[in-house]
């Protein structure tokens, strides 16, 4: 298994630019979900899935949409990209009906907005 | 609300010392989880343990040790005779019941010198 894979690894934007951070899983799990990282303040939900075709939103969603279309695939679009997005991006899932109820993260986006 | 707080913003050790990560967290709910995720310079999150609320055991492997206290809502994380590969961040945890929409502490930076 790949596990969670996320692409790209790096990227900088302008400011005004759109653009879609992928994530895709190959555990069959059900469980999705997109954090982001900043100095100082740990991880913080932005939105999940618990299953195709139901998304929700976490602690931070402004300017970030998501779809869950498949069970692997969960991306991350940034409408328009703003300095304030400028953060580590981590992926990550969990399947709940089996038990296990731990998230495993992906490697991570590095965006940097200008 | 849900809230994780690692007081600890960095500490720095020499190699064979033991240290102790504390974490205390807030929560509501009567089931609920909580988990301990090492991010190394290399930037991945590293799934360490997880816990649920009723089963306050304490755990080892090997120089990991893990002292859950409900009754101090602490969960904290004992590395004994600490080695420069330990130097990392690291994160303590919380979830609701499913497991899922995780709330981070702030992290604690380990710095580990020879």
């Amino acid at each position: 298994n790949a596990g969670v894979t996320q692409t790209p690894k790096f990227q900088v934007l302008k400011t005004g630019q759109s653009m879609t951070l992928q994530c895709a899983q190959d555990m069959n799990h059900e469980y999705m979900s997109w954090y982001r990282q900043d100095p100082g303040m740990g991880l913080r939900l932005i939105h999940y899935s618990v299953g195709a075709g139901i998304t929700d939103q976490g602690e931070v969603p402004n300017g970030y949409n998501v779809s869950r279309s498949t069970t692997e695939d969960f991306p991350l679009r940034l409408l328009s990209a703003a300095p304030s997005q400028t953060s580590v991006y981590f992926c990550a899932s969990s399947s709940y009906t089996r038990g296990t109820n731990t998230q495993y993260f992906g490697p991570g986006t590095r965006l940097t907005v200008l | 609300a849900q809230k994780v707080t690692q007081a600890q913003t960095e500490i720095s050790v020499v190699e064979k010392e033991d240290v102790t990560l504390d974490c205390v967290y807030e929560t509501r709910d009567t089931t609920y989880y909580l988990f301990w995720y090492k991010q190394p310079p290399s930037g991945e999150l590293v799934f360490l343990i997880r816990r649920n609320s009723f089963d306050e055991q304490n755990e080892i492997s090997g120089r990991y040790s893990w002292n859950f206290q409900k009754s101090t809502s602490s969960f904290n994380f004992t590395i004994t005779a600490s080695q420069v590969v330990d130097s990392a961040v690291y994160f303590c945890a919380l979830s609701e019941s499913s497991g899922n929409k995780l709330v981070f502490g702030a992290g604690t930076i380990l710095r580990v010198k020879s």
